[in-house]
């Protein structure tokens, strides 16, 4: 099956920059999107097509996405970054895969 | 504005049967390719169903695939979600989403309807 790795959890100072992960083989050859869920909410995107934002979604927000590994990265961040984030992609067979997701604790 | 409103959640039993209305609202709803996502209690986002814009091809979790049928009705603005032969492991809240264009990410959601198997 088609696994998307995500560190469980990433813990970032307020003001730093944090990371996240999202890795398979050759992950760089499809459009990875980027979601933000915080608690009792239902998911953002804030990252599509590897390095898109969506209109509303501060530029701290980017991503990246190369070989084995995509990434989003935010910078800046503010305790209202908190939350959990996924990656996602479209496996060929038109069938959708999220990653395990990360949560993000702003020390 | 875009609004997604899931609805039909509720307990049940093993081995019974649910049907998970979404209705949609603030688009061109045949416009669009639809898709159900279910989250278990304090675990991640798992992909459950999408149909294209015509209702023609439909796609499944594995794990779903000859349980759940996903269909729609384009005339109502209607995506529904029909869960027969239910576990416990699909207790879940269950999101109806948009998807924003082909191989496009997911750019609308609903708040959910919780579905619990349990006897």
């Amino acid at each position: 099956s088609y696994v998307l790795t995500q560190p469980p959890s990433v813990s970032v100072a307020p003001g730093q920059t944090a990371t996240i992960t999202c890795g398979v083989k050759n992950i760089g050859s499809k459009s990875v999107h980027w979601y933000q869920q915080r608690p009792g909410q239902a998911p953002v995107v804030v990252v599509h097509d590897d390095s898109d934002r969506p209109s509303g979604i501060p530029e701290r927000f980017s991503g990246s996405n190369s070989g084995d590994t995509a990434t989003l990265t935010i910078s800046r961040v503010a305790a209202g970054d908190e939350a959990d984030y996924y990656c996602q992609v479209w496996q060929t067979s038109d069938r959708a895969v999220f990653g395990g997701g990360t949560k993000l604790a702003v020390l | 504005e875009v609004q997604l409103v899931e609805s039909g959640g509720g307990l049940v039993r093993p081995g019974g049967s649910l049907i998970l209305p979404c209705t949609a609202s603030g688009f061109t709803f045949s416009s669009y390719s639809m898709a159900w996502v279910r989250q278990a209690p304090g675990k991640g986002l798992e992909w459950v169903a999408n149909i294209e814009q015509d209702g023609t091809r439909k796609y499944y979790l594995d794990s779903v695939e000859g349980r759940f049928t996903i269909s729609r009705d384009n005339t109502k603005n209607l995506l529904y979600l029909q869960m027969n032969s239910l576990r416990g492991e699909d207790t879940a809240l269950y999101y109806c989403a948009r998807v924003a264009y082909s191989y496009g990410p997911f750019d609308s959601w609903g708040q959910g309807t919780l579905v619990t198997v349990s006897s």
